[in-house]
């Protein structure tokens, strides 16, 4: 039982370049949520999805997109990578809102623009 | 002011004390209270999840609510060394726009020495 798999674990960039972080959930989950998290400001909703091919905007959107094709798939891309991108991003997902509102994450992708 | 206040600490306890973990919200709307908990260089992991105001017991967990102050607890009794780790509060909405939406404190990164 995987969970939630994210790839790749770590990543280096250098500035202007773009990459596609990956997240797997084998739960059949419907919601699906990118965070990004960086020392002294917590988790920060970057986007998220309620369903399969529908996204909404989190609280730091700006420098990133996502997709959701697939409802086990949530794709989040940076399309030209800032060192003010440089964090460790977690995707979650759950079932529902409410009483199946809460959240399993992923371990992270570890990711540093230089 | 953010809507979700969490001291981080950190917190250094001896292994047998009990622990005292708390967050204060702004948004009368939150129903939904978790506890999540985060070891080094990996994903928040659910530890405890209440609905509403009351106690909620797991083991050596137990999970407070009280919605008139907007006050959340956690406390861990008889605390080992295994439970050092960064705790997160956070909480969801029943209605409105933020369904389905979790709100983190930053945690609070705590220590149990032997």
């Amino acid at each position: 039982n995987a969970g939630v798999t994210q790839t790749p674990k770590f990543r280096v960039l250098k500035t202007g370049q773009s990459m596609t972080l990956l997240c797997a959930q084998d739960m059949n989950h419907e919601y699906m949520y990118w965070y990004r998290q960086d020392p002294g400001m917590g988790l920060r909703l970057i986007h998220y999805s309620v369903g399969e091919g529908t996204t909404a905007k989190g609280e730091v959107p700006d420098g990133y997109n996502v997709s959701r094709l697939k409802k086990q798939n949530f794709l989040l891309g940076l399309e030209s990578a800032a060192p003010s991108q440089t964090s460790v991003y977690f995707c979650a997902s759950s079932p529902g809102s409410g009483l199946q509102g809460p959240q399993h994450f992923g371990d992270g992708t570890r990711l540093s623009i230089l | 002011q953010k809507e979700v206040e969490q001291d981080p600490g950190p917190l250094s306890v001896p292994e047998g004390a009990i622990v005292s973990l708390n967050c204060t919200y702004s948004n009368s709307a939150f129903q939904y209270f978790m506890w999540y908990r985060q070891y080094s260089r990996k994903g928040p992991e659910l530890l405890m999840y209440t609905y509403s105001s009351g106690n909620k017991e797991d083991g050596r967990f137990t999970a407070q609510v009280d919605k008139s102050s907007k006050y959340i607890s956690l406390f861990i009794r008889d605390s080992q060394p295994s439970d050092s780790a960064t705790y997160l509060c956070a909480m969801s909405a029943s209605r409105g726009s933020t369904l389905g939406r979790l709100y983190f404190g930053r945690g609070t990164q705590l220590t149990v020495w032997p």
